[in-house]
């Protein structure tokens, strides 16, 4: 299965709301998930399930879709979330992974 | 907490083959679901293969000719080897865990490796 994500890169300002959107070439149900990844560290899982949030991730995330297309929206952008974000899929494997978004704070 | 860590060579040459440990804490590798990722420099992620104690293993077909798998409870800890490197292998390699067998997202990582391929 093969994952999409766009926009490629964006830069917005702090309190901007952001939406990623990530599509998939097969239906996935539900089973899609979001993580985050600052330069030098692993990925840390933000959403699974498309719109369940991970204990500890700030409620400014938040996730929505099903079948093939799905979207992040980060709301009310903090300087904190400059990072660059990746889609997987968890329907089928061999799991795979978009190519992810980098969102830059102006 | 759970924690992972990677530890292995740096540097591995062309054909020979890449071994990387994953040491777990605050966990038993006799439950949940293992597994290693990679992310060459600049790009996105690959995932290479799961592991669960009881002996499933299942690999990215990508790299199944290549890559083996595996476990050692006692010492809480699993293992990649991969065979015949080239320059394409260089990547930071990733241990992490997961919950489900299916529907696997991954909820801890470790801080990752990165293994170079060059003579």
């Amino acid at each position: 299965i093969q994952m999409t994500q766009s926009p490629s890169s964006l830069s917005a300002s702090v309190g901007d709301r952001v939406t990623i959107t990530c599509r998939a070439t097969e239906p996935l149900i539900t089973y899609l998930n979001w993580y985050q990844q600052k330069p030098g560290k692993a990925p840390k899982l933000l959403i699974y399930g498309a719109s369940i949030l991970q204990s500890g991730v700030p409620s400014r995330f938040s996730g929505s879709g099903s079948g093939t297309d799905f979207t992040l929206i980060i709301n009310s952008l903090q300087p904190e979330d400059s990072a660059t974000y990746f889609c997987q899929q968890s329907y089928s494997a061999p799991w795979t992974f978009g190519q992810g978004t980098k969102v830059e704070i102006k | 907490q759970v924690q992972l860590q990677e530890s292995g060579p740096g540097l591995v040459k062309p054909s020979e083959t890449l071994s990387l440990t994953c040491s777990v804490s605050g966990d038993s590798v006799s439950s949940d679901f293992w597994n290693w990722i990679r992310q060459p420099a600049g790009k996105g992620l690959e995932w290479i293969g799961r592991m669960y104690a009881s002996g499933s293993i299942d690999y990215n077909p990508s790299l199944k000719s290549r890559v083996t798998m595996s476990i050692d409870t006692s010492k809480n800890q699993f293992y990649l080897k991969l065979r015949s490197v080239t320059a394409a292998d260089t990547a930071v390699y990733y241990c992490a865990r997961a919950d489900n067998w299916n529907d696997a997202f991954f909820d801890y990582w470790g801080q990752g490796t990165l293994v170079t391929v060059s003579s």
